[in-house]
């Protein structure tokens, strides 16, 4: 069966430090990956989305960087944090087919100080 | 522009009685629809979707959904609440016939109460 890990599940940072949040899906392969950023318990907003190796689709010109250096790997990044870089982060991940749903990781509380 | 709409923040309901949770959404074609659920601190899982044939589909912890073409809505409902179902809710569509990237248009959510 598949499953999507992403760690650390909380993380405390001061402004200027850099970041590195870092998810993994296991029992597929050639998932659609996804980031997204959830403020304050409200609603999601994609951050990267990749389709394979290599490829990242940037939703919101930010202070954030995506990466896909394996298959089943996806890591989000910044050099320098910002206040308003606080927030739950989530990785997803789903097949190559529209009708199919997402599947979430357990998120990251990102609190930068 | 594709988007979802789910126009209450919150709904509050008693144990036991029915309850629905609104959804609309403008995406072109004919998009698959989905509904999630996240418990506090926890990512979203998925409760049910709606691809094609009959409008009422039905998920897990007893929900279901009835999708409307003509009103372009996918409500969810359960027939008798739970104390345990309150969470966060979310709606989301998926464009049909996109075959690459399934870029999936969430709606903001909407927090669900149970009262016992």
């Amino acid at each position: 069966s598949q499953t999507i890990h992403q760690w650390p599940a909380t993380l405390v940072q001061p402004v200027g430090s850099p970041l590195s949040l870092e998810c993994t899906v296991e029992g597929t392969s050639n998932p659609n990956l996804y980031w997204y950023r959830q403020a304050a318990g409200r609603g999601l907003q994609l951050l990267f989305y990749s389709v394979g190796i290599g490829q990242i689709s940037s939703e919101v010109p930010q202070n954030l960087s995506a990466s896909r250096p394996q298959d089943r790997q996806f890591i989000l990044s910044s050099k320098k944090l910002l206040l308003s870089d606080s927030g739950f982060y989530l990785c997803a991940w789903s097949v190559h087919r529209p009708n199919t749903e997402a599947f979430f990781g357990q998120g990251t509380r990102l609190t930068v100080v | 522009a594709q988007s979802v709409a789910q126009p209450e923040d919150q709904v509050n309901v008693a144990e036991g009685n029915p309850l629905t949770v609104k959804c609309t959404y403008s995406v072109s074609g004919n998009p698959y629809l989905f509904w999630y659920v996240q418990y506090p601190n926890r990512g979203l899982q998925f409760l049910l979707k709606y691809i094609t044939g009959d409008n009422l589909v039905k998920g897990s912890y007893g929900f279901e959904a009835e999708f409307n073409k003509s009103q372009t809505s996918f409500h969810l409902k359960k027939p008798s609440a739970l104390v345990s179902d309150s969470a966060l809710y979310f709606c989301a569509a998926v464009r049909g016939g996109y075959s690459s990237a399934s870029k999936i248009i969430f709606g903001s959510g909407t927090r669900l109460s149970i009262r016992p």
